[in-house]
């Protein structure tokens, strides 16, 4: 099945500045990559998505990058701010039509 | 719009004791699932259904058993609870469309003592 690795697991920077978070997947037939953020006591929240056929998608100050050749992706956040604070989750779609996800990444930004 | 709605938040179970945790959702999604979240080991899939009467095995379903008879409801069972099924689980649904992600509902944390 499919297995999603995820890094780094904690992550710090501070404010204003960019962040960085990579996932690689192992089935080549997965097609669809989305990216979570859960806050303390909530349900992970979608953030931001790309498919198999796009390379880059941005959303203001978020933006996810996809090498299918290298089969990983990447979450960059720019400007960050002390509300970005929490937990990111990579996941791909496999074949058996679930998402598989990575075991996430704890960012803090401080002030 | 409620989206997927969780019950219940919170719950204390004796090792042995069964339990139902419900799942609703009203967006009209054939996909629903459901996962446990443990520290450390991410969100981990425990049972899935792509539509009424159509369910599978996830990646930990021992200790679990589902059912689809409506598109509305995903119920989760645990047949006897052990202290190993302390977790948070979470509920999920989606499109068929693949291209729409999951809508994760808030969670119920379940402890087993």
């Amino acid at each position: 099945g499919e297995n999603v690795e995820q890094h780094p697991s904690t992550l710090s920077v501070q404010e204003g500045d960019s962040a960085v978070i990579k996932c690689t997947y192992s089935d080549s037939a997965s097609n669809y990559f989305p990216w979570y953020k859960q806050e303390l006591g909530k349900g992970p929240q979608l953030i931001i998505d790309i498919r198999s056929n796009v390379g880059e998608k941005k959303d203001q100050r978020i933006a996810v990058t996809l090498n299918k050749t290298a089969k990983h992706f990447s979450l960059h956040i720019t400007e960050t701010q002390p509300e970005d604070s929490a937990v990111y989750f990579c996941a791909a779609w496999n074949s058996g039509y679930a998402l598989n996800f990575g075991k996430g990444t704890s960012l803090l930004v401080t002030p | 719009n409620a989206g997927v709605t969780q019950t219940p938040k919170f719950q204390v179970l004796k090792t042995g004791q069964s339990m139902t945790l419900q799942c609703a959702q009203d967006m009209n999604h054939e996909y629903m699932s459901w996962y446990r979240q443990d520290p450390g080991m991410g969100l981990r899939l425990i049972h899935y259904s792509v539509g009424a009467g159509i369910t599978d095995q996830g990646e930990v379903p021992n200790g679990y058993n589902v059912s689809r008879s409506t598109t509305e409801d995903f119920p989760l069972r645990l047949l006897s609870a052990a202290p190993s099924q302390t977790s948070v689980y979470f509920c999920a649904s989606s499109s068929s469309d693949k291209g729409h992600g999951y809508t994760f509902g808030s969670g119920t944390r379940l402890t087993v003592v």
